[in-house]
């Protein structure tokens, strides 16, 4: 069974500064997906980035990025010039690759990390 | 296009009773997923369905839960009898083959007492 690990539970940054949340995972797959949600205070579970382990090139999504290592099963997320809206619970999960038929994927979530902006 | 919708966004209830929490998927999506958030176990998948059909049932804790999926727009999740320990914040999820992310409710705070 895959295993997320997530060792951060909590992280702070100052407002426009940079922060790297920690993830990794175990797995004997070679194809999967990699996903980091946020979860405000609202509760709301908002995707924040998608990796395709098949693609060697990091995702990016405006000011957050990935530094994925596939060997090392290693899943980081950037967050650069951070806002107070970037405030929240952050999870980091895995999925198998979609075999099709009626199978798919089951996610499977970190422990999350909880990070806090500072004005 | 409107979103998951979950219904209830919160529950009260007493130990003993019977209840149900209800999900509207994203219009198209023939994947459905139930999640449980607790803050010992984190997420975790309770069951998923796939063109109304349930596919695994494999995290469901207890023959006192059930899921239900009677039409493609339509799913409940039903806990009888509630026990405090039933206490979490349950999420519904959709998607469809070809999209590699499943969309998130905005889940339903269950507090048994």
């Amino acid at each position: 069974a895959q295993t997320v690990t997530q060792s951060q539970p909590e992280m702070s940054v100052q407002e426009a500064e940079t922060v790297t949340l920690s993830c990794t995972y175990d797995t004997s797959e070679s194809d999967y997906y990699l996903f980091w949600y946020k979860q405000p205070p609202s509760r709301q579970m908002i995707l924040v980035i998608r990796q395709e382990a098949y693609k060697q090139q990091n995702a990016t999504e405006n000011r957050f990025s990935v530094n994925f290592q596939k060997a090392a099963k290693s899943f980081s997320l950037k967050i650069s010039d951070s806002q107070l809206g970037d405030a929240a619970m952050y999870f980091c999960a895995y999925r198998s690759f979609n075999a099709g038929g009626t199978s798919y994927g089951k996610l499977t979530f970190g422990q999350g990390t909880i990070l806090t902006v500072h004005p | 296009d409107a979103g998951v919708i979950q219904s209830p966004r919160h529950e009260v209830t007493e130990m003993g009773q019977e209840v149900t929490l209800r999900c509207k998927p994203i219009s198209g999506h023939d994947y459905l997923f139930w999640y449980r958030q607790t803050m010992m176990r984190g997420l975790e998948l309770l069951i998923y369905f796939n063109n109304n059909v349930p596919i695994d049932d494999s995290g469901m804790p207890e023959d006192r839960f059930s899921a239900k999926m009677p039409n493609a727009s339509f799913s409940t999740l039903k806990i009888q009898p509630s026990e405090p320990r039933d206490s979490a914040v349950y999420f519904c999820a959709s998607t469809t083959w070809g999209k590699e992310t499943q969309y998130f409710g905005p889940g339903t705070r269950l507090l048994v007492l």
